[in-house]
């Protein structure tokens, strides 16, 4: 099945630095790749997502790339705020009606 | 809408103790699922479905039984309790097919087995 490797666990940047988190994935049949963002003790919410057809999304602050070759996709932060502190997952999914998720990433924005 | 309610929101059982998860959408969805999160383990997929009277095993299957009689509903079922299953639970619905497109989550219920 599908295996999706997120880097790093944890990080922490200053207020207004930028941040990247990297997954890859293992399955190339694999063509979603959402962002979910889960403040503490609340329920995981949609952030961003890409399909394999598009290799960037903009979304304000956020964006994703993804590289289908490398099998590597990340997520990038700019102007970071700390309301952006929380645990973003990465996933991967396809027409086996499995998403597949990272472990995760705490991210903290220090004032 | 109310969107995906999950309950009981806390629920502490004993060993060999069985209980019902319940999970139910009001947005029409055909795909429903489970998820167990773990501290450092992220989301794990326990079983899901695909309309009413299909369901299938994700990853951690073992210990869990589901059924999906209507759209609306998908209970997850321990039929025997163990501290292995000390979690927190997360049912998910989606408009598509689970791995295609947005997973609308419940709010979570936090499962201690003693």
């Amino acid at each position: 099945g599908e295996n999706v490797e997120q880097h790093p666990s944890t990080l922490s940047v200053q207020e207004g630095d930028s941040a990247v988190i990297k997954c890859t994935y293992s399955d190339s049949a694999s063509n979603y790749f959402p962002w979910y963002k889960q403040e503490l003790g609340k329920r995981p919410q949609l952030i961003i997502d890409i399909r394999s057809n598009v290799g960037e999304k903009k979304d304000q602050r956020i964006a994703v790339t993804l590289n289908k070759t490398a099998k590597h996709f990340s997520l990038h932060i700019t102007e970071t705020q700390p309301e952006d502190s929380a645990v973003y997952f990465c996933a991967a999914g396809g027409s086996n009606y499995k998403l597949t998720f990272g472990k995760g990433t705490l991210l903290t924005v220090n004032p | 809408n109310a969107g995906v309610t999950q309950t009981p929101k806390f629920q502490v059982l004993k060993t060999g103790q069985s209980m019902t998860l319940q999970c139910a959408q009001d947005m029409n969805h055909e795909y429903m699922s489970w998820y167990r999160q773990d501290p450092g383990m992220g989301l794990r997929l326990i079983h899901y479905s695909v309309g009413a009277g299909i369901t299938d095993q994700g990853e951690v299957p073992n210990g869990y039984n589901v059924s999906r009689s209507t759209t609306e509903d998908f209970p997850l079922r321990l039929l025997s309790a163990a501290p292995s299953q000390t979690s927190v639970y997360f049912c998910a619905s989606s408009y598509g097919t689970g791995g295609t497109g947005e997973l609308f989550f419940g709010e979570g219920s936090r499962l201690t087995v003693l």
